[in-house]
């Protein structure tokens, strides 16, 4: 599992505030991905990392931000947050040519 | 990025063997064709990759015909543990592999 954490698990938290979750690996990977998974949509790249401090945008990037100052971390910040980011949040690393996927967060914004 | 398209849904019995196909018309050369497995409330895991002909490890096997403008992912046997969504992706995968794009993927439901 490429030694992922994901923290928090679940979080519940209200419109117009912000949120950060963080991303955590043990493997030295140098790719990492935020996902969200919404019900008939699969999972939806949100950014992804090439390295520390290089960033770039997926498919669903607007409303989110994500920094990288260190190999191991991941994180991606809500600045706002709006009840359509209610999702579940994914994620990844690459090693070669597999992916390795974190255990999720689930995010709920009332 | 190729677009997929496989089925949204597919049923099937304990012991029977799955086929799920994916098609992917506008592959590139260089393009590499990937298969997830997801279990409910966990993320994406891989499960099998093929350039071309027949990939087998000891999960499934992959078909892929000369052409390349479909693959088709073999379950044999399966059983109740093996109802998971499955995502065939489509990616170069060195280079500029770096934006993974999932589909919605298959439903796999396995049946007593």
């Amino acid at each position: 599992d490429a030694g992922i954490t994901q923290s928090p698990r679940h979080k519940v938290t209200e419109t117009g505030t912000p949120v950060t979750l963080r991303c955590h690996q043990t493997e030295n990977h140098r790719y990492m991905y935020w996902y969200r998974q919404d019900p008939g949509h699969g999972l939806r790249l949100i950014h992804y990392s090439y390295g520390v401090k290089d960033t770039d945008k997926g498919e669903v990037s607007d409303g989110y931000s994500v920094s990288r100052s260190k190999t191991e971390d991941f994180l991606l910040t809500l600045e706002s947050a709006t009840s359509s980011q209610t999702s579940v949040y994914f994620c990844a690393t690459r090693d070669r040519d597999e992916q390795y996927f974190g255990p999720g967060t689930r995010l709920t914004v009332t | 990025l190729a677009k997929t398209t496989q089925p949204i849904s597919m049923d099937s019995y304990e012991g029977q063997e799955v086929n799920i196909t994916c098609s992917h018309n506008n592959i590139a050369t260089n393009d590499y064709i990937t298969w997830y497995q997801q279990f409910p409330s966990q993320g994406p895991r891989f499960i099998i990759q093929g350039y071309k002909t027949k990939v087998t490890n000891e999960v499934a096997s992959l078909f892929i015909p000369a052409d390349r403008k479909s693959s088709t992912l073999s379950l044999p046997r399966v059983s109740l543990s093996d109802t998971a969504v499955y995502y065939c992706l489509v990616a170069l995968v060195s280079g500029g592999y770096n934006k993974l794009i999932f589909g919605a993927g298959t439903r796999l439901a396995v049946h007593p």
